[in-house]
Formats: C-alpha cells, structure tokens, sequence
C-alpha cells in the first residue's frame, strides 16, 4: 500500500484566497483525521471521521474551515478566505480499528501551507 | 494547564548514552499513551504504546507509565544520531474519543 496520500505538498497563496487540501486514506481504514501542526500549539485535532461520517469537528478553528469526505478514499480541507494565521503544516492520517483515539495512526505526508 | 505538557527541548545527549524524555498529562482517566517520533520536515510515526503502570520495553526503547503521577517517560539506549528527531508524546483521555498530542521534545544525540 502507498500509505496516505496527500496533495498538494506545498501552498503559497494570498491572503482571502480559497484553499482546498486533499488527502487519499489507506485502503480498509476506517477513520480519518485532520491535523494542524505549528511550533506554537503542536500537532491540533481538526476533525475526524468513521466511515466517511463526520464525527467531531469540535477542533475546527471557525466557519473558514470545512471538511468533506465524499468517499471511503478520498477527503478534502478547505479554507475559505484564507489567513496569514492558518500558515501551517496540515497532516491527514487514517487508522483502521474499533476506537478514534486507540489504534496506530498513519500519517500522510503533510501539506506546508503558507498564506501570504 | 495543557493536557499533555513535553519540554521542547532540545535536548542534546552524546552517541551511546540513554537519553529520557518525559511527558506529563492533567486528565487523571488516561487510558492510553503513545509515543510518536517525527524527523525534521516529515511525519510523525508510531514507535510505542503503553496502557498499564510499569515498563515496557521493545528493543532501545523503553516506556514507562506512573499514572499515580500522571507521567510518562521515553527510554533510548544506546542513543544513535540517526535517534535525532522530536519525539511527541499522545494520550486519550477518559473519554476514550481523542489523542491528545504533545508539542514535542526535540533530542539531538552528538556523534
């Protein structure tokens, strides 16, 4: 298996512009998870979901934030406007299993978003 | 007070010595705590787990879980420079629905 796939590696983008991260989930895992990572704050929950159902989006930042997931292989996070604050790494990771929090996660590789 | 509180670091230890890493959470019901390495400008990846008081050892490495104290720590023997890296420490709290990341401690093992 490829491992969690995601896209694009790196965003430059201006300030208001809409920003839309992808990500492609192992094969067979259940759950998937946004994550945020800065110096300040660490690695931040954004949302997850079972099954392709969202299930806590208590850590989205705001209303700019939103987050699908179409299908069992594919989700997307989308910023709209973006802010120079969202700056950050967005790491996707998916895991297969019974529990949200006790099984390993995969990572993907994370996309560096920086927003002039 | 943060739920799971990590030094930043760094800290810097020489090739062959046991490096600790300790980490320390508020929710007193933690059930679960993991311990995830990330290289600088990659992601982070499992390297253990550890659910019940005492040690647990797998290879180098070897956790170590007090719950009393709320406190878990990280063991790396025979420290290597290729063990350079943040480690971040992860625990569900009693609600059992999140991980909880730490902001990391970065160790750097001089050759």
């Amino acid at each position: 298996d490829a491992g969690v796939i995601q896209s694009p590696r790196h965003e430059v983008t201006e300030m208001g512009q809409e920003v839309t991260l992808r990500c492609k989930p192992i094969s067979g895992h259940d759950y998937l998870f946004w994550y945020r990572q800065t110096m300040m704050r660490g690695l931040e929950l954004l949302i997850y979901f079972n099954n392709n159902v969202p299930i806590d989006d208590s850590g989205m930042p705001e209303d700019r934030f939103s987050a699908k997931m179409p299908n069992a292989s594919f989700s997307t996070l989308k910023i709209q406007p973006s802010e120079p604050r969202d700056s950050a790494v967005y790491f996707c990771a998916s895991s297969q299993g019974t529990s949200a929090a006790n099984e390993k996660l995969f990572f993907g590789s994370g996309t560096q978003l920086s927003v002039l | 007070q943060k739920e799971v509180e990590q030094n930043s670091g760094p800290l810097s230890v020489p090739e062959g010595a046991i490096a600790s890493l300790n980490c320390t959470y508020s929710d007193r019901g933690s059930q679960s705590f993991f311990w995830y390495r990330q290289y600088s400008g990659k992601s982070p990846e499992l390297i253990m787990s550890i659910y019940s008081n005492g040690d647990k050892e797998d290879g180098r490495f070897t956790a170590q879980l007090n719950k009393a104290s709320q406190y878990v720590s990280l063991l790396i023997r025979d420290s290597q420079p290729s063990d350079s890296a943040t480690y971040l420490c992860a625990v569900v709290r009693s609600s059992g629905d999140k991980l909880t990341f730490g902001t990391g401690t970065r160790l750097a093992v001089r050759p």
